[in-house]
């Protein structure tokens, strides 16, 4: 059973820092991995998402990678701003379709 | 604007009512799904719908139950069996079921008095 793991739970930093958010997933059989956002008591917003055969995907400050065989990814934020405070999600698509999801890690950014 | 739309935004439940949740979309989206979130943990799939008229059950689906009459909306139900409800529950639909972005509404958060 596909299972995906986001350590830490929390993390503060300085603003202006650059970090990397850990993802984590024990079948390396998936479709493809997505990064999310969600602000306090709302919905998620994808922010990106990389197929199985990519390695890499970029947005803007953001940048998340795929190494499907050790079953690991990681959400890089460069020059991170307070406005990044948020937790971020990060979540599967196994080999039945269906999304399987981290427990996310707060971030806060500290001015 | 295209997107979902959730509603209410809080829900207040006496034990052994049910009630509904609506979720509707805008985006023309075949598929949509339901979730529950809980704090500490992913989330957890409670139903999804491939197409009009068509539903299936997620990880959680009991004390739960679903409708999928017309394209743009899939309401939610959570009956009286639903034995621990007080959660917060997310909306989401995709273009196509399988590995098509889903995108999300904003939310109901439900509370059992």
């Amino acid at each position: 059973k596909q299972e995906v793991t986001q350590i830490p739970a929390a993390l503060s930093v300085p603003e202006g820092e650059n970090l990397v958010l850990n993802c984590s997933f024990t079948d390396s059989a998936i479709y493809n991995l997505q990064w999310f956002r969600q602000d306090p008591g709302k919905g998620l917003t994808s922010l990106l998402l990389i197929q199985s055969s990519q390695r890499e995907q970029t947005s803007g400050r953001l940048n998340a990678s795929l190494d499907k065989s050790s079953g690991r990814s990681t959400l890089y934020i460069a020059a991170s701003q307070p406005g990044d405070s948020a937790t971020y999600l990060c979540a599967v698509t196994d080999s039945n379709y269906q999304l399987i999801w981290g427990a996310g890690t707060k971030l806060i950014i500290k001015p | 604007d295209g997107g979902i739309t959730q509603s209410p935004k809080y829900l207040f439940r006496k034990e052994g009512q049910n009630v509904t949740l609506s979720c509707e979309q805008n985006l023309n989206h075949d598929a949509m799904y339901w979730y529950r979130q809980d704090p500490g943990q992913g989330l957890r799939l409670i139903y999804y719908s491939q197409i009009v008229n068509d539903f299936q059950k997620g990880d959680i689906a009991e004390g739960y139950s679903v409708s999928r009459e017309k394209k743009e909306s899939f309401p939610l139900t959570v009956t009286s069996a639903q034995k621990n409800p007080t959660a917060f529950y997310l909306c989401a639909s995709s273009l196509a079921a399988g590995t098509d972005t889903q995108y999300f509404g904003p939310g109901t958060r439900l509370t059992v008095l």
